[in-house]
């Protein structure tokens, strides 16, 4: 089975400066995608970022970037120039490429950031 | 178009009781799921349908029930709710299996005394 591990509970920032939250995984899988997901204080689940793992280019959105490092089992999340708009619990997720597994995400235990003014 | 929508948004329930939580979908995505989100362990598989009249279990199905007689909806059943059940519950929806994101509902809170 699958499992996504988030080991910063929480983090902070200092708004307008660049913060990276760390995502691990285990698979035995070759191809699957992964996600980062925003969960402000409304609790609606944002997709942020999207990863194919059989893409060796970081995927970028605006001021979010990714370290894919497949060999390692690393997906971290970089926010740059972070806005007040950004505090917010930050899930990383897996999914499976097989149609099997493709409906389901795995989550990780979530990052709480917080943006200090 | 209302996209995901989940009610109620707040419930309290006896031990014991049972309640069905709502999720309605109106962009005829063929996957649905349902998820429980509880502190320090983010989001859990409940169950999930790949299309009408067919259902499965995920991570964690004891003492939950679905059904899927429509595209639109897949309502989540506690049979006998729990203690440990207080969690916050919500709904997803795909398009395909080949698509990538997942739609979100705005969740609904659920507390059981």
């Amino acid at each position: 089975a699958q499992t996504v591990t988030q080991s910063q509970p929480e983090m902070s920032v200092q708004e307008a400066e660049t913060v990276t939250l760390s995502c691990t995984y285990d698979t035995s899988e070759s191809d699957y995608y992964l996600f980062w997901y925003k969960q402000p204080p409304s609790r609606q689940m944002i997709l942020v970022i999207r990863q194919e793992a059989y893409k060796q280019q970081n995927a970028t959105e605006n001021r979010f970037s990714v370290n894919f490092q497949k060999a390692a089992k690393s997906f971290s999340l970089k926010i740059s120039d972070s806005q007040l708009g950004d505090a917010a619990m930050y899930f990383c997720a897996y999914r499976s490429a097989l149609i099997q597994g493709a409906q389901k995400l795995v989550f990780g235990q979530g990052t709480r950031l917080t943006i200090n003014p | 178009n209302a996209g995901v929508t989940q009610t109620p948004k707040f419930q309290v329930l006896k031990t014991g009781q049972s309640m069905t939580l709502q999720c309605a979908q109106d962009m005829n995505h063929e996957y649905m799921s349902w998820y429980r989100q509880d502190p320090g362990m983010g989001l859990r598989l409940i169950h999930y349908s790949v299309g009408a009249g067919i259902t499965d279990q995920g991570e964690v199905p004891n003492g939950y029930n679905v059904s899927r007689s429509t595209t639109e909806d897949f309502p989540l059943r506690l049979l006998s709710a729990a203690p440990s059940q207080t969690s916050v519950y919500f709904c997803a929806t795909q398009r395909e299996v080949g698509s990538y994101e997942q739609y979100f509902g705005p969740g609904t809170r659920l507390t059981v005394t």
